[in-house]
């Protein structure tokens, strides 16, 4: 399967505590977007790379968020100190230069802040 | 602000019935994209409009752009109950952040 793959996909975490997210892109797509969805809603952009640069941040994305794409490759998202309020599922995407440039996205990570 | 609104948010129908689904907005899109999600799973790309006034056919699936490209349709024709999921439609500015619609829940009973 060559699609955006996430781990894990589910995450059951005390308040208070961090948690750590990957996506691995689909292998020859340069960028890469987080997106967070609570239910009911449609997904929300957190933040995208291009290659390794990270472009551009949601002010939904406070400072104890943090992503990264090392390599230009697989990227992770890290919730430090998390509050029941960052209980969501997040979606990671991933898309190649060109016309549409059509966003292809992973199964999710489903966190749960107990 | 959400700038995409999507109408109607749920809708229920039997097999075999027609449906649309709106999705309008203030803002030009370049590109507007429409998903199928189910739960517990990631959307899944079902089309990309790109052009204003395109109308894309895929199977029993009508997508149209506006020709302002600020807004577009899903059609379904003949719906059965493999088609129940929750559609998002999703408007792009070149190749940065998709917004999304509010989303359309649509349950298709045998």
């Amino acid at each position: 399967d060559t699609g955006v793959s996430q781990d894990p996909r589910h995450k059951i975490t005390k308040r208070g505590q961090n948690v750590t997210f990957r996506c691995d892109p689909i292998s020859e797509h340069n960028r890469l977007y987080w997106y967070r969805q609570t239910l009911g809603q449609g997904p929300e952009f957190l933040t995208y790379f291009q290659n390794e640069a990270q472009l551009e941040k949601s002010r939904l994305l406070s400072d104890r968020f943090s992503a990264e794409r090392p390599k230009g490759s697989f990227s992770t998202l890290e919730i430090q100190r998390t509050e029941q309020g960052d209980s969501a599922m997040y979606l990671c995407a991933s898309s190649f230069d060109g016309i549409g440039g059509e966003q292809y996205f992973g199964p999710g990570t489903r966190l749960t802040v107990t | 602000t959400q700038l995409l609104e999507q109408s109607p948010q749920f809708l229920s129908i039997q097999e075999g019935e027609n449906l649309t689904v709106y999705c309008n907005s203030s803002s030009v899109f370049s590109s507007l994209q429409w998903y199928r999600q189910e739960p517990g799973e990631g959307p899944v790309l079902l089309v990309t409009v790109v052009t204003g006034g395109e109308v894309k056919k895929l199977k029993r699936l009508t997508f149209q752009f506006g020709d302002a490209r600020k807004d577009s349709s899903l059609h379904i024709t003949a719906a059965q109950p493999g088609d129940t999921g929750l559609y998002l439609c999703a408007g792009a500015r070149g190749f940065q952040k998709l917004v999304f619609g509010t989303g359309t829940r649509l349950l298709v009973s045998p």
